[in-house]
């Protein structure tokens, strides 16, 4: 079965254009996850889906992020524009259950943005 | 608020080294409390978790247990091998919450 697919793996952009990153979950896992992750650092929650519906964003920088997961099954991450501070990896994690499994999430390998 | 703390690495072994990663939490509530390992090149994977006081979580040898009075989830491994050289996070999760607090990693190196 194949995991969880996160494109591109690799991105560099100048500042102020914009990148979009693609994630296609496990088949039949409901909930999808964005985090974020600094170098040095654990991975930080942006959004988090229940299908279509985003249930979570308090963390989401709305002024330049923006995310959308049309028909509850992939999802796409925005940043117009960026910025150098966007520089991270941005990982996109799926669960089957909301629940009692949360932390049962299957990531990607990950995008690693770098803007210059 | 909630926070993980683990120690920083990177932490550089022999192999059949015992391995110990220390973890400690704080929490407003009783989480669930997890370690999670990110291969070279592979995305973060559960490698263990324990979801109460005295748990013990287990899986390729490793081993940590829920230790409420301490606030830590420390990673143990009685021998560990060069293929376990990885990026190590310990996390904190509640069965009604919508994120997974990470700590910062630690990066584990194993020499032959």
């Amino acid at each position: 079965e194949a995991g969880v697919v996160q494109s591109p793996r690799y991105k560099i952009i100048e500042k102020k254009q914009p990148v979009a990153f693609w994630c296609n979950p496990i088949s039949g896992h409901n909930t999808l996850y964005w985090y974020r992750q600094n170098l040095g650092q654990g991975p930080e929650l942006l959004i988090r889906y229940e299908n279509e519906e985003a249930v979570d964003d308090s963390q989401l920088p709305k002024d330049r992020f923006s995310a959308e997961r049309l028909k509850g099954v992939d999802s796409t991450l925005k940043i117009q524009p960026a910025e150098l501070g966007d520089s991270a990896v941005y990982l996109c994690a799926s669960s089957l259950d909301p629940g009692a499994t949360i932390a049962e999430a299957f990531f990607g390998q990950g995008t690693r943005l770098t803007v210059v | 608020g909630d926070s993980v703390t683990q120690m920083e690495g990177p932490v550089t072994l022999s192999e059949e080294a015992f391995l110990t990663i220390n973890c400690t939490y704080t929490a407003t509530g009783y989480p669930s409390l997890f370690w999670y390992v990110q291969y070279p090149g592979e995305g973060l994977q559960l490698l263990l978790k324990a979801t109460k006081a005295d748990d013990k979580g287990s899986n390729k040898g490793f081993e940590a247990t829920y230790r409420k009075e301490t606030t830590s989830f420390h990673l143990e491994k009685g021998s560990v091998q060069v293929s376990d050289s990885a990026v190590y996070f310990c996390a904190l999760a509640y069965s009604s919450a919508s994120k997974i607090i990470f700590g910062s990693g630690t990066r584990l190196s194993i020499r032959p």
